[in-house]
């Protein structure tokens, strides 16, 4: 079974710039969540998709930054203009159940993305 | 709201030592808690959760940890350190009342250390 699967891993992108992450969770997985760590603090929580549906975006940080999941397939984080604060390191992951103990959360590697 | 506290960023234990990374949680209603792990360039792995069945909780690679509800802790422990334990924990609570869904809230993180 394939993994949580994200691009690029790495981005460095200059302030004003849009950047688009992609995330390509576990097949069959309805459940996406983007979750972000900024440097040194905690990984915080983004958003929640359940196929294609936005079940929960209460983490978003502002307007500037739009998920979509067309199809109920990948997902797309596209962050226009990004601004220095938004340097971090961004996860996806994926479940199969959105509510349950036990329907675990599979991560991707992440992308690092760095606003200069 | 929920949160998590992990006492101590960076922890460097010798290998064949004790691991004890420490986790408190702060929540109205006992919550889920888990353990996760981050090896370098990779995704968060789980570790192990807690769900009320039992306080102590065996996960894998060795680790196990036990919940406390008078110390509203969930310190992670394992007997014996080896170098291939060097990577970066999160502890992280999600919310029962909602069912335990996988909106998780995490600590900043510790570093483990294993030296020869």
């Amino acid at each position: 079974e394939a993994g949580v699967t994200q691009f690029p891993s790495h981005s460095v992108i200059e302030k004003g710039q849009t950047v688009t992450l992609r995330c390509d969770p576990i097949s069959g997985h309805d459940n996406l969540y983007w979750y972000r760590r900024v440097m040194g603090k905690e990984i915080k929580f983004l958003l929640h998709f359940v196929k294609e549906s936005k079940q929960d975006e209460s983490g978003m940080p502002n307007n500037r930054f739009l998920a979509e999941r067309t199809g109920g397939t990948y997902s797309t984080l596209k962050v226009q203009p990004a601004e220095l604060e938004d340097s971090g390191v961004y996860f996806c992951a994926s479940s199969l159940r959105g509510t349950g103990i036990n329907s675990p959360l599979h991560f991707g590697n992440g992308t690092r993305l760095t606003v200069t | 709201a929920q949160s998590v506290t992990q006492l101590g960023s960076h922890v460097s234990v010798s290998e064949g030592a004790l691991v004890l990374l420490r986790c408190n949680y702060s929540s109205s209603v006992p919550p889920y808690l888990f353990w996760y792990v981050q090896y370098p360039n990779q995704g968060l792995q789980l570790l192990l959760k807690y769900t009320s069945a039992a306080t102590l909780v065996k996960g894998i690679n060795g680790f196990e940890a036990e919940f406390k509800k008078s110390e509203t802790s969930f310190h992670l422990t394992k007997p014996s350190a080896h170098m291939s334990d060097a990577a970066e924990y999160f502890c992280a609570v999600s919310d029962r009342l909602t069912g335990g869904g996988n909106k998780l809230t995490f600590g900043t993180g510790t570093q483990l250390k294993v030296e020869l």
